[in-house]
This record gives structure tokens, C-alpha cells and sequence, in this order.
């Protein structure tokens, strides 16, 4: 247990839904992630937040839509998924600078688009 | 944009003897971090080990270390006394001293043999 949790678990959703995936730490990080894992390729960084203000966004498509209300919780709004989007969703929180920099994960939640 | 390569995607190694994976990167930057992540099939991905470029010395966590070659941008992890739990999935990743974008690998998938 990382102290970051990420909800649900796992979700499959047609081409026309929307939803939400959740990430939540307490670890008084500043910062949070999402990352895109698919099969043999390298994680994608798709948003940073730093103290609640998105600092990244790596060319994302636009029917994906972070946000984050507060410093220990973020959301990614989902809508009109293709299925090359299935993959497993990372969610990640650090502090912004410092010594101990790392990231820490949650457990990612596996999306399927049919 | 800095880039990170693992360069083998599969590696296997006897229970109790020593692997090496290996990790180049890179950069025109002079401060920034390093990591090593393990993904076991529970898919959380967890640090192994950390090094800051500023350090000359190697960075140690009991059986798993690094040889970290600023000049040639390399940082392998080597893993001594390898046991049953550290097959997984090891991913190596940089960020840069003032940025919160942390690069990943493709990583390289162990295998550990009884």
C-alpha cells in the first residue's frame, strides 16, 4: 500500500459512455499524475498538477478531462473512449520539489473501451 | 525531450545469483533524479532505489543497487541474491531537478528461476 488508492479497479465502457476514474493520496504530496500504460510501451505522461494547477498536459485527446478539486484528489473524466484507449490507467502523487521526489502509485485502474 | 531506453525487454536469472538491468538516458541537464520502479503483476508500481545526479556515490538498498555513470548516461540496477519475489516488471525513470515530468522506459520484464 502506497498510500495512494485508485478507483475502480477495473471498468469497461462502451464507445458512447462517460466516466470518471478517482485517485486519492493523503501523503501531503503537491503534486499528482496520470500516466497511460498500454502493452509494450513505455508509460505515457498524460497530466500534472501542481497545488490543484495543471502544469502538463502531453498532447492528450480532448475526450480526456483531469481535474483536480484539491491537492489530495484527482479526476479523469471520460467520454466517447476509442478502443486504442483501453489500457491501464496510473495514478501518481509526489512533492513538487525537494529530496524525495519519487512517485508514488496507485494501483491503476484497467479501462476497457468495446 | 529527454528519453529513456531500456534496452532489454525480457531477462531471466537464477534464484540466489546476481542480475544486471540496464538503463541509458537523455539529457542536457546536469541536475535531475533517478529511479528504478518494480511493477509485480498486482501492477502497483513500487521504488526500488533513487539516486541524485549530484552524487558521485552508488545508491544502495540492501540486495539491489545501481552503477550510476553520469558521463556515459547510464544507470543500471544490479540485483544480488535474487529471490522468487523480485520477478516483475522493472521500469527505469529520470526527471529533471525543477520539473515535475518523470520519463519512464519501455522497462524489462524478470524472470526469476527456481
Amino acid at each position: 500500500e502506497t498510500g495512494v488508492t485508485q478507483t475502480p479497479r477495473h471498468l469497461v465502457m462502451g464507445m458512447t459512455n462517460k466516466k470518471s476514474l478517482k485517485c486519492e493520496q493523503h501523503l501531503g504530496h503537491n503534486a499528482m499524475y496520470w500516466y497511460k500504460q498500454s502493452a509494450k510501451k513505455p508509460l505515457e505522461l498524460m497530466f500534472v498538477y501542481n497545488f490543484k494547477e495543471q502544469t502538463e498536459n502531453n498532447s492528450v485527446p480532448s475526450r480526456f478531462s483531469p481535474e483536480c478539486p484539491n491537492s489530495s484528489h484527482l479526476f479523469l473524466h471520460l467520454h466517447t473512449l476509442q478502443p486504442e484507449d483501453s489500457a491501464l490507467y496510473l495514478c501518481a502523487s509526489s512533492h513538487q520539489t525537494g529530496v524525495n521526489t519519487e512517485a508514488f502509485f496507485g494501483q491503476g485502474t484497467r479501462l476497457t473501451v468495446v | 525531450a529527454q528519453t529513456v531506453t531500456q534496452s532489454q525487454p525480457e531477462m531471466s536469472v537464477q534464484e540466489a545469483e546476481t542480475v544486471t538491468l540496464s538503463c541509458t538516458y537523455d539529457t542536457s541537464e546536469s541536475d535531475y533524479y533517478l529511479f528504478w520502479y518494480k511493477q509485480p503483476p498486482s501492477r502497483q508500481m513500487i521504488l526500488v532505489i533513487r539516486q541524485e545526479a549530484y552524487k558521485q556515490q552508488n545508491a544502495t538498498e540492501n540486495r539491489f543497487s545501481v552503477n550510476f555513470q553520469k558521463a556515459a548516461k547510464s544507470f543500471s540496477l544490479k540485483i544480488s541474491d535474487s529471490q522468487l519475489g523480485d520477478a516483475a516488471m522493472y521500469f527505469c525513470a529520470y526527471r529533471e531537478y525543477n520539473n515535475n515530468d518523470m520519463r519512464f522506459g519501455a522497462g524489462t520484464r524478470l524472470t526469476v528461476k527456481p
